[in-house]
């Protein structure tokens, strides 16, 4: 399958703990997005990488997020001090690069859903 | 930031039902883009729009992008189960840095009934 990937699919975690999602974009695309999802809302928009480097974050991503794409392959987003409020479906999306076909159009992984109890 | 509308929130139809959804916004949009996203998955990519007036067909399902560039509608003919899911619209800027960073509608439910 060559298609975006994540992992886990599913964490349940206490309030408190910390959370690692890990996600493998499309071999060829260089754009990697992070978006966050909650229960009866569209994606929100919190990251991005072209390559290694992480060119704009959404206010949404308080200090206690952090992302990181070291080889420009995958990426990992850690949430340190998980709050309940952090319980939301954690997507990741990849884009091929600018001016070819399909700029801009995101392809979207399944997901990783986070519950903090 | 843009804020996009979708209308309906819920849509709860039988089977072989046509439906229409809407996206609006009070702003221009640089493009828009459809999603359809089904329970525990990631959207999926339906199409693109980016010129006022234009019409798109996939299928049963036929997209408009409105002459102004601040409304789209999706219609689709002769709703099946398989339709069931979440639809979004989302505007992309067109610009070379900030392409694929998405503004999402609240999303559209969808369900068909057999």
């Amino acid at each position: 399958d060559t298609g975006v990937s994540q992992d886990p699919r599913h964490k349940i975690t206490k309030r408190g703990q910390n959370v690692t999602f890990r996600c493998d974009p499309i071999s060829e695309h260089n754009r990697l997005y992070w978006y966050r999802q909650t229960l009866g809302q569209g994606p929100e928009f919190l990251t991005y990488f072209q390559n290694e480097a992480q060119l704009e974050k959404s206010r949404l991503l308080s200090d206690r997020f952090s992302a990181e794409r070291p080889k420009g392959s995958f990426s990992t987003l850690e949430i340190q001090r998980t709050e309940q409020g952090d319980s939301a479906m954690y997507l990741c999306a990849s884009s091929p690069r600018s001016g070819g076909p399909n700029t801009g159009e995101l392809f979207f992984g399944e997901g990783s859903r986070l519950t903090v109890l | 930031t843009q804020l996009l509308e979708q209308s309906p929130q819920f849509l709860s139809i039988q089977e072989g039902e046509n439906l229409t959804v809407y996206c609006n916004s009070s702003s221009v949009f640089s493009s828009l883009q459809w999603y359809r996203q089904e329970p525990g998955e990631g959207p999926v990519l339906l199409v693109t729009v980016v010129t006022g007036g234009e019409v798109k067909k996939l299928k049963r399902l036929t997209f408009q992008f409105g002459d102004a560039r601040k409304d789209s509608s999706l219609h689709i003919t002769a709703a099946q189960p398989g339709d069931t899911g979440l639809y979004l619209c989302a505007e992309g800027l067109q610009s070379d840095t900030s392409y694929g960073k998405l503004t999402f509608g609240q999303g559209t439910i969808l369900t068909v009934h057999p």
